[in-house]
């Protein structure tokens, strides 16, 4: 199984909403991450988690909380979101270690009204 | 630090032409190199990767050598096909870099039948 399956694939909410992406993969990985994607850009990494704990925070904004429930599995709940934050947010995984690729998932699509 | 450099896009090209990416690098340490594609509405995928200098990476007719002397990944095929339209994003990891990768902007590829 070399997936990493994210879920919704396309999410609508409004600014006062609270709604949670959520990632798995069952590859072994031990490092996890988070990354948003604008059209026609490169990813922008946002959080990383190394065996199950926060690593790497890019000064993102608090309205983004991550978990990471277990080995397997990746979350982020989302809160009070702005316009701004619409955009594709990818999960990755990968081996710890310099010669790791990451394995991403398809992204949901994320629309903030 | 790491960054790189990928040539700006859109390319654009006939089925069947050959296809050239370039891409430099700056790095401390000793990097792998890797290229990455992301189809319309889908994730980033893994198409190749090198791992030292001198290393050939190649995936479905794609081609790309670590040039240590030149700092260089120029990704290339020798007949593109109409899939393979997508953005490639060219990608550094180093230990020095906490093994987060560092993405090149993104080229854009268009084929056209």
């Amino acid at each position: 199984d070399t997936e990493v399956t994210q879920t919704p694939k396309h999410l609508v909410m409004g600014m006062t909403n609270k709604k949670s992406l959520k990632c798995e993969q069952h590859m072994g990985h031990r490092a996890m991450y988070w990354y948003k994607q604008k059209a026609k850009k490169p990813p922008e990494l946002m959080f990383v988690y190394s065996y199950e704990k926060l690593s790497i925070n890019e000064s993102v904004p608090s309205r983004f909380s991550p978990e990471c429930p277990n080995s397997s599995l990746l979350n982020l709940h989302l809160h009070a979101l702005q316009p701004e934050d619409s955009a594709l947010y990818l999960c990755a995984s990968s081996r710890t270690g310099v010669t790791g690729e990451l394995f991403f998932g398809e992204g949901s699509r994320l629309t903030v009204l | 630090g790491n960054s790189v450099t990928q040539m700006e896009g859109p390319v654009t090209l006939s089925e069947e032409a050959f296809l050239t990416i370039n891409c430099t690098y700056t790095a401390t340490g000793y990097p792998s190199l890797f290229w990455y594609v992301q189809y319309p509405g889908e994730g980033l995928q893994l198409l190749l990767k090198a791992t030292k200098a001198d290393d050939k990476g190649s995936n479905k007719g794609f081609e790309a050598t670590y040039r240590k002397e030149t700092t260089s990944f120029h990704l290339e095929k020798g007949s593109v096909q109409v899939s393979d339209s997508a953005v490639y994003f060219c990608a550094l990891l180093t230990s020095g870099g906490s093994y987060i990768p560092t993405f090149g902007r993104g080229t854009s590829l268009i084929v056209h039948p």
